[in-house]
Formats: C-alpha cells, structure tokens, sequence
C-alpha cells in the first residue's frame, strides 16, 4: 500500500488566494483526520471525519477553513482567503475504526504551506 | 478530562547509550496507546502502540514500551542509542469509548551525540 498521499508537498502562495489541499487515505479506512502543526500550537486536531461523514469539526479556526470528503478515497482542505498566519504544515492521517476500539493513525507526509 | 504528559521536552544522549523517553496519560478509561516518531520535515510514524494485550510492547527500530496501569505510564526505551534516532518523539492516547481521536503529549525532542 502507498500510505496515506497528500498533495501538494510545498505550497508556497500570496495572502488572499485560496489554498486547496488534497488527501487520499489508505484504502480500506474510514476516519480521516486533518491537522496543523506549527512551532508555537504543536500538532492539533482541524476536523475529522468518519465514512465521509464529518463527526468533529470543532477544530477548524474559522469559516475560512473548509473540508469536504466526497467519497471514500479523497478529501479536501480548502483555505479562502489565505492569511499568514495559515502557514503550517497540514497532515492527512486515516484509520480504520471498529466499535469502539480506538486504532492507530497512519500520517501522510504532510503539505507545507507558505502564506506571504 | 483526558490528557497526555510528556514529562521531558528534550533528551540528550550519547550513541550507543540506553534512551527513556517518559509518559503518563490521565484518562478515566483505559486507553489504547501509542508511541510515534517525527524525523525532521517527515510525517509521523508509528513506533508502537499498546491496546490491552501484553503489557510489555515491542516496536520498531528495536523501541520498546511499556504500559504500568498503577503508574498511568508508558515509558519508551531503547536500550542502546542510534544516531539515526534523533527526532521528536509523541506519546499519544486513543481513549476508550470515544471517537477515534487521539490525544497527543507534546512532544520529547531526542538528540544523539556521538
């Protein structure tokens, strides 16, 4: 398996453009995370979703950040307008959850985005 | 509430020596747990993870854990330091009964001097 993708790598873009970042999980899973992870906040939780379905959204910032999961091998993280202080880097983690037993994540390499 | 705590943001060891990395989680339930490992500009990846079985967890890149219910800690160790284990390290919980959303520490930053 390929592992969790996400692309772009590098992001480099000008306060105010919108910022699309993609993710495809590991096939077979169906929770879907985003993070953000910067020096001063460490790692935090954007939103999560579960079978496509966003359950946990309560970590997005603000109404500028937006996610979406269409279907089961693709989501979404969508930045408009942009700001500075968006600059981070965003990973994509999928697991597979059953019942209530709690199972590991596995991490994408993570989308380095720069907001000048 | 739920929390994770790493007891040590920055370890410094000498290659070749035995690493302790120390966590304890608070949690009303218990846990799955796990450890993962962040080299420099690279994703997290799993090291080990701890959901109910032995006690003692053995992991990758010869990493070990384990969980002591008494104590609420699950302590990473390496008995002998390698320079390639020099990254930031997070203990990480998975509360029972809850969503699948982890709680991680914040992070021990491992550096391995010659």
């Amino acid at each position: 398996d390929a592992g969790v993708i996400q692309s772009p790598r590098h992001e480099v873009t000008e306060m105010g453009q919108e910022v699309t970042l993609r993710c495809k999980p590991i096939s077979g899973h169906n929770s879907l995370f985003w993070y953000r992870q910067t020096m001063m906040r460490g790692l935090e939780l954007l939103i999560y979703f579960n079978n496509n379905v966003p359950i946990d959204d309560s970590g997005m910032p603000e109404d500028r950040f937006s996610a979406k999961m269409p279907n089961a091998s693709f989501s979404t993280l969508k930045i408009q307008p942009s700001e500075p202080r968006d600059s981070a880097v965003y990973f994509c983690a999928s697991s597979f959850r059953l019942g209530r037993e709690g199972m590991e994540q596995f991490f994408g390499p993570g989308t380095r985005l720069t907001v000048l | 509430a739920q929390s994770v705590t790493q007891l040590d943001s920055h370890v410094s060891v000498s290659e070749g020596t035995p690493v302790l990395l120390r966590c304890n989680y608070s949690s009303s339930y218990s846990p799955s747990l796990f450890w993962y490992v962040q080299h420099p500009n690279k994703g997290l990846q799993l090291l080990l993870k701890y959901t109910s079985a032995a006690t003692l967890v053995k992991g990758i890149n010869g990493f070990e854990a384990e969980f002591k219910k008494s104590e609420t800690s699950f302590h990473l160790t390496k008995p002998s330091a390698h320079m390639s284990d020099a990254a930031e390290y997070f203990c990480v919980a998975n509360p029972s009964g809850g969503y699948n959303k982890l709680i991680f520490g914040a992070g021990t930053r491992l550096a391995v001097h010659p």
